[in-house]
C-alpha cells in the first residue's frame, strides 16, 4: 500500500491565523481525500482533491474556509483558514489505490486557542 | 452527512470471546471497507468487501455484506486486548469515488 506522510503531525494555532497542511504519497495516486475527525467523532470528508483542477467540497466545506491544492500526483495541501477553537481536530488525508482501498496519513492534530 | 450507521457504539467483552460489529448504510454501494483506529492514532485498513461479495476473511477478522439489507459485519474472533480500539465501516456509493464513514464502534477487550 502507498505510504502516506503528512506535516505537520500537530500544532497549536492563534485564533484568527491560517495552517497549511501537507500531504506527501510516495506514489502516484489518482484520488487523494481529505477528512475532518472532531474529538470522539467520526471522520467527515471535506473534499476530494483534483489533480488540475479545483478541489470537489462536501456539504458545509467551502473553499474559501479550506483551500486546497493539488499540483501533482503525489502531493496536495489543505489550508484551515482563520481559524476559530472550533476548527480543532484531527485533518487527514488519504489516498484510493487501483483496487479502491483508501489508504490514511496519520493525521494533522490541530489545536486552536 | 454519514452513511453508514455502527452498532453497537460500544461493546466491552472478555480477552479470548467474538466481537461482532454491525454496519448498516442506506444507498447503493461499489464496496464497503473496515477500520481499526487506536486512541489519537491513525487508521488501519481492515479489510474491503466489494458489492457483488458476501463473506472475506483475513486472519482473525470475517466480514460479511449483505446488500439486499444494507448491512455488514465484522467479527474478530478471539479477541485481544490489542484489539481495543475504534472500528468505523466506510462505504463507497455507486456512482462516484468518495468514502463515507459510519459514527464507529469501541471496542474495550478485557484481560
Amino acid at each position: 500500500s502507498a505510504v502516506i506522510s503528512q506535516k505537520p503531525s500537530r500544532d497549536i494555532c492563534q485564533r484568527g491565523t491560517s495552517l497549511t497542511i501537507q500531504c506527501q504519497v510516495d506514489s502516484q495516486v489518482t484520488m487523494m481525500f481529505w477528512y475532518r475527525q472532531q474529538p470522539g467523532q467520526s471522520l467527515t470528508l471535506i473534499a476530494t482533491a483534483n489533480q488540475g483542477s479545483e478541489a470537489t467540497y462536501e456539504s458545509g466545506f467551502v473553499i474559501d474556509k479550506f483551500p486546497i491544492s493539488r499540483p501533482n500526483l503525489t502531493f496536495s495541501t489543505l489550508t484551515v483558514s482563520n481559524m476559530s477553537p472550533e476548527d480543532s481536530s484531527i485533518y487527514l488525508c488519504s489516498v484510493e489505490e487501483s483496487g479502491y482501498e483508501q489508504y490514511f496519513g496519520p493525521g494533522t492534530r490541530l489545536t486552536v486557542t | 452527512s454519514q452513511q453508514g450507521e455502527e452498532d453497537p457504539q460500544a461493546l466491552s467483552i472478555q480477552e479470548g470471546e467474538n466481537a461482532t460489529m454491525n454496519c448498516s448504510y442506506k444507498t447503493s454501494i461499489n464496496n464497503l471497507q473496515w477500520y481499526r483506529q487506536n486512541s489519537g492514532r491513525g487508521l488501519v485498513h481492515l479489510i474491503l468487501i466489494r458489492s457483488n461479495e458476501r463473506e472475506k476473511h483475513s486472519g482473525r477478522l470475517r466480514v460479511t455484506l449483505d446488500t439486499s439489507k444494507k448491512s455488514s459485519s465484522l467479527l474478530i474472533t478471539a479477541s485481544r486486548a490489542a484489539d481495543t480500539a475504534s472500528y468505523f465501516c466506510a462505504t463507497e456509493m455507486t456512482g462516484g469515488f468518495k468514502t463515507i464513514f459510519g459514527a464507529g464502534t469501541r471496542l474495550f477487550v478485557k484481560a
